[in-house]
């Protein structure tokens, strides 16, 4: 059973650019959420995604927006990138109406540098 | 935002138990406590949550004050491969975003 993947491992862009990063949830599960992870610094919540709608946000500017498709994968979007968007771009997945949603699966990351 | 207090680092040796305490003075009844940690270069790993009754599985013990105002994460045979930062993290059941302080860095050592 695959966990929660994400893609690129890796991304270098320049000031000014847009990214796309992308989220396949662990099976089962039907809830997305984003982080970000400045060096040195714990997760910070972006947004959570469920049934393709957004549901809970974080304190990220407008920037910074999503998506969820019907089979539950998701996409981050940031655009006009500034150097502090550089971090490491965590992916949660978990099953809403589960006894126990809070338990968040987490995926690798997508370390996004911004040069 | 719900807030936790924890040291920023420890040290244990290989063996030992790890008692990784949490203060959380602001919690309110219907509020849970998780434990999450991260090994480096990867995402947080889920290790336990309680509410009120100390809880126990297969990777950790988890010790709730009476009055639910501190908590203490126990791996009880500390291993180098328990090296990770661990995040102690409270919030309502109808919430469903993690919200992290910066965690404890536990240093496993030989």
């Amino acid at each position: 059973d695959a966990g929660v993947t994400q893609s690129p491992t890796h991304l270098i862009k320049t000031r000014g650019q847009q990214v796309t990063l992308r989220c396949s949830p662990k099976s089962g599960h039907d809830t997305v959420s984003w982080y970000q992870q400045a060096l040195g610094q714990g997760p910070q919540f972006i947004f959570q995604y469920y049934e393709e709608e957004e549901r809970q946000r974080g304190n990220f500017p407008d920037r910074f927006s999503g998506h969820q498709f019907p089979n539950y994968s998701s996409e981050l979007n940031v655009n006009a990138l500034l150097l502090g968007d550089s971090a490491l771009y965590l992916c949660a997945s978990s099953r809403l109406r589960s006894p126990n949603r809070n338990e968040q699966f987490f995926g690798p990351g997508t370390r996004l540098t911004v040069l | 935002d719900a807030k936790t207090t924890q040291p920023t680092s420890m040290d244990c040796a290989e063996g030992r138990a790890a008692n990784l305490p949490c203060n959380h003075s602001t919690i309110s009844g219907n509020e849970y406590v998780y434990w999450y940690r991260q090994i480096h270069s990867q995402g947080p790993q889920y290790i336990i949550h309680g509410l009120k009754n100390n809880e126990t599985n297969e990777m950790a013990s988890l010790i709730i004050t009476e009055d639910r105002k501190s908590s203490t994460l126990i791996l009880p045979h500390a291993t180098l491969r328990d090296t990770a930062v661990y995040y102690c993290i409270f919030y309502t059941g109808t919430a469903s975003k993690l919200t992290f302080g910066t965690g404890t860095r536990l240093q496993v050592t030989l």
